[in-house]
């Protein structure tokens, strides 16, 4: 067992669905993010929780909702997406949110939106 | 804000070659990390710097931190199939976020 999990592997929606990712991990972390990666571009950093108290929110669009109930667990919940937002959502967590953090990464969600 | 530039962008090497990719940006990290991610996989870390001039090496893999704190490498020697993937550089300087770059796309052809 990897110790980032997330789910579903691949996620096909509709412009008018709502839907939610989740993520898990077992290392005894307590920093945990979503990242979008798409096709030619950087990883980008969507969310960041420590704690449980969200630090960072990058600008995301507010069709993208985060939740973290608890350390060990991660959600995004997805509604009204565009064909744009199609993409590799990464989920990572790290011992915490701060400065020499080594980023352990899920195998990640396809999403794609029709 | 920060970015990283990493090169090349793709390698299509030979089984048996040893491979170099780096990385480079304008301003200081004080963190450097090296990722793999294979298709339909999430990114593995593969290798961790903490300190300029660092050289560390994890098997066949061997990754510098740049004196100037600007830059790093990955070298993989003796390259074989499964090498294949895509190599990402990650760094962290004075905020939080890590900065990655776009990645290194490697084809091992045996």
């Amino acid at each position: 067992e990897t110790g980032v999990t997330q789910t579903p592997r691949h996620l096909v929606m509709g412009m008018t669905n709502k839907k939610s990712l989740k993520c898990e991990q077992h290392l005894g972390h307590n920093a945990m993010y979503w990242y979008k990666q798409s096709a030619k571009k950087p990883l980008e950093l969507m969310f960041v929780y420590n704690f449980k108290e969200q630090t960072e929110n990058n600008s995301v669009p507010s069709r993208f909702s985060p939740e973290c109930p608890n350390s060990s667990h991660l959600f995004l919940h997805l509604h009204t997406l565009q064909p744009e937002d199609s993409a590799l959502y990464l989920c990572a967590s790290s011992h915490s949110w701060g400065l020499n953090t080594e980023a352990f990464f899920g195998q990640g969600t396809r999403l794609t939106v029709v | 804000g920060q970015q990283l530039n990493q090169s090349p962008q793709s390698m299509f090497i030979q089984e048996g070659e040893d491979v170099s990719m780096n990385c480079t940006s304008s301003s200081i990290f004080n963190t450097w990390l090296w990722y793999k991610q294979e298709p339909g996989e999430g990114p593995v870390l593969l290798i961790a710097l903490y300190k300029a001039g660092e050289l560390t090496s994890n098997g066949r893999l061997t990754a510098q931190f740049g004196i100037t704190r600007k830059d790093s490498f990955l070298n993989i020697s003796a390259s074989i199939p499964s090498d294949v993937g895509i190599y990402f550089c990650a760094g962290q300087g004075g905020s939080e976020k890590l900065v990655f770059g776009k990645g290194t796309k490697l084809t091992v052809n045996p």
